[in-house]
Formats: structure tokens, sequence, C-alpha cells
């Protein structure tokens, strides 16, 4: 069985820095892209960017370069997005998902989701 | 914001039918495929269409997807109160080198 496993909930403080981990299991996991995408309260999913734990290639949108780093270690499945410095608006449910199964960029396999909150 | 548009609203009576469109451009729509997901409050984003019109395992056939030129349709026909959600088309977008997903469309069941 696919399974996309993410980190839990954090609470962070502006200016703090941030890594949370998306571990997959039941498939290949060198074999496929891993994307991530926010949730802010009350709002809709935007796609931050993809990393294809094969080779650790990035690609990353536009609106989120530079604001995040994606990184994988494949030795234990597991991908992951960190913030160097947290503000405010970073505060949203961040989903992993597993991108191109299908061939396209279909996202067919979603973590359950990390609620990450940034207050002073 | 969104480069692709959906109605933020559209809602039926149980055993109805609802369509939900998704408009783009030729950047991403015209010339990508599209998906669709459904998305319950505090649960995981769900894959329900890929490559326009295809369905994954386990998903019913009540669901259904299309495209013409630069817009997309999701379908659900015998609507249930468990589908009541959030929808959102998604595709790539060759002038961003991004992924984009919809604006999203809640589903009410009356």
């Amino acid at each position: 069985e696919v399974q996309l496993v993410q980190s839990g909930a954090e609470e962070k403080k502006p200016g703090e820095s941030l890594k949370i981990s998306c571990k997959g299991s039941g498939y290949i996991f060198t074999s496929y892209w891993i994307g991530w995408v926010r949730q802010m309260p009350g709002k809709g999913l935007e796609w931050l960017g993809i990393i294809f734990p094969g080779d650790s290639e990035t690609r990353y949108s536009p609106s989120f370069q530079g604001q995040v780093t994606m990184s994988v270690d494949k030795s234990i499945s597991t991908a992951y997005v960190q913030w160097s410095s947290l503000r405010a608006s970073d505060t949203a449910m961040y989903y992993c998902a597993r991108q191109g199964f299908y061939g396209d960029h279909e996202a067919d396999y979603w973590g359950q989701g990390t609620l990450v909150t940034v207050s002073s | 914001q969104s480069v692709l548009t959906q109605p933020p609203s559209v809602s039926a009576a149980p055993g109805q039918k609802v369509t939900i469109s998704c408009s783009g451009t030729s950047s991403n729509i015209g010339n990508n495929y599209v998906s669709w997901y459904q998305h319950l409050p505090g649960t995981a984003p769900k894959l329900l269409i890929y490559d326009n019109n295809k369905r994954p395992s386990g998903i019913p056939d009540r669901f259904s997807g299309s495209k013409s030129g630069t817009s997309a349709t999701l379908g659900i026909t015998g609507l249930q109160t468990g589908d009541e959600a959030d929808y959102y088309c998604g595709t790539w977008d060759s002038s961003l080198s991004a992924y984009v997903f919809g604006t999203g469309t809640k589903v009410t069941v009356l």
C-alpha cells in the first residue's frame, strides 16, 4: 500500500527555521516525483514545487522560488521542505504528494498534511 | 492568485448531477492534461480524474472529466451527501513551468 506519512504539527516564531518531512512507503520512492502543496487558512491549494528523489532534481514554482528549499534523503525514503526564516504568512497546512505516476504531473497519493503555525 | 478559474460553488439535490468548470489558457489547459481533486476538510486531497478523463482505480464512474480547448469540466452524477467537498482542477502551466491548481469549487448537496 502506497503511503506518504508527514511529520507532526509545528508551532514556530517569526524568524525561526523549520524543516518538515514526508516519508514514502509501498512503492519505489526514487522513481516518482514528490510535490509540496500549501493551503493557507480558508484558501485554496498552491503548488510549491517538486523534487525527484532519484537524483534530487528540483523544480520550484516561481511564487515560492527562494522562499523554501526542498531536499530528499533517499536512504530513508523521505522528502523535506524547509524554511530558513519563517514569517506569519507561512502559517498553513502543507501536504506532500506523489506526482507523475500516470506519466503527467497528477498527484495520486497525498500525505496527511503538516500544520505549520507561525506566531509571535 | 490562480491562473485557473472555477466557480466558487455549485449545489444540487441528492441524486442529481453537477458540473464544475475550469477555465485556463493555451499555456496550461490548452496544451496539457487536466486532473481533478476532491478535498474534504481535515483530510488529504484525493485524485479523482487524471489525463482529462481517466479515473484511478477505486474512483466510481459517477465522476467524469472532459476537456475542450482551454476549458475542462468535472461531472458528478448521482450526487451523495458524501460528495460535499471542495473540488480543484490542476494542470501544468508551460509558461510558468509550474503545476497550477484552480481556484476551487465548493459542492453542496441540498
